[in-house]
């Protein structure tokens, strides 16, 4: 499984967009890119995924360049709700869901 | 709701016994995950199954054991239980290839 290094913590401001770069070196070809988002005490929640290129949702964009070794999730204009801790993981979708120690994600008024 | 149901929801027990939790998918998916994750900790990865058979292992102590039934729902056993057990316990399920794995509320174990 591909290792993932993603910031431990990240503050922001309401309002702001809110960029997480998550890297993969050795990403393998079958390999997706999937993010989550976990609030305290709470199971994690799917946010978007992607394989190439970007995809967006009503949620999050997610920028991927064209080598694959990295990926940066994207959070419009942020609210105190979007305060928690952010995953990143790269596996194959039938695969085993590896997650990292995540960013956390700081909202301020 | 995600679907995927995990029981109890809260556990209080002592030192050297023996729990079980239980986790029911979302109907039809085939793997079942389990994570432990102690206070302000990440999420480690325990074991997977799929279709009832154990997939892949991850951190998990001897003292620690798992099953997938027929029906799909899983059960996850943790015996000789240590104060460093105390954990929130999460399941999760996805379907063969799906995108998205659902996770359920969690368990949240407090061993005295």
């Amino acid at each position: 499984l591909a290792k993932t290094t993603q910031p431990i913590s990240m503050d922001s401001y309401e309002g702001q967009e809110v960029n997480i770069t998550c890297s993969h070196n050795n990403i393998a070809t079958n390999d997706y890119i999937t993010w989550y988002q976990q609030f305290p005490s709470q199971g994690p929640r799917f946010i978007i995924q992607g394989y190439k290129t970007k995809v967006t949702n009503e949620v999050a964009s997610l920028f991927i360049p064209a080598d694959r070794k990295s990926s940066t999730l994207s959070l419009p204009r942020v609210s105190l709700s979007d305060t928690a801790v952010y995953y990143c993981l790269v596996g194959e979708n039938q695969g085993n869901l590896i997650f990292g120690k995540g960013t956390k994600l700081s909202v301020k008024p | 709701d995600s679907g995927v149901t995990q029981t109890p929801k809260h556990l209080i027990t002592a030192t050297g016994q023996r729990v079980t939790l239980r986790c029911s998918p979302r109907s039809g998916d085939l793997s079942v995950y389990w994570y432990q994750q102690s206070l302000d900790q990440g999420l480690q990865f325990l074991i997977h199954y799929y279709n009832g058979e154990e997939r892949a292992k991850g951190n998990i102590l001897e003292r620690f054991s798992a099953q997938q039934f027929p029906d799909l729902h899983s059960e996850l056993n943790l015996s000789s239980l240590e104060l460093g057990d105390s954990a929130l316990y999460f399941c999760a399920s996805r379907a063969n290839g799906g995108t998205e794995a659902f996770f359920g509320q969690g368990t949240r174990l407090t061993v005295v």
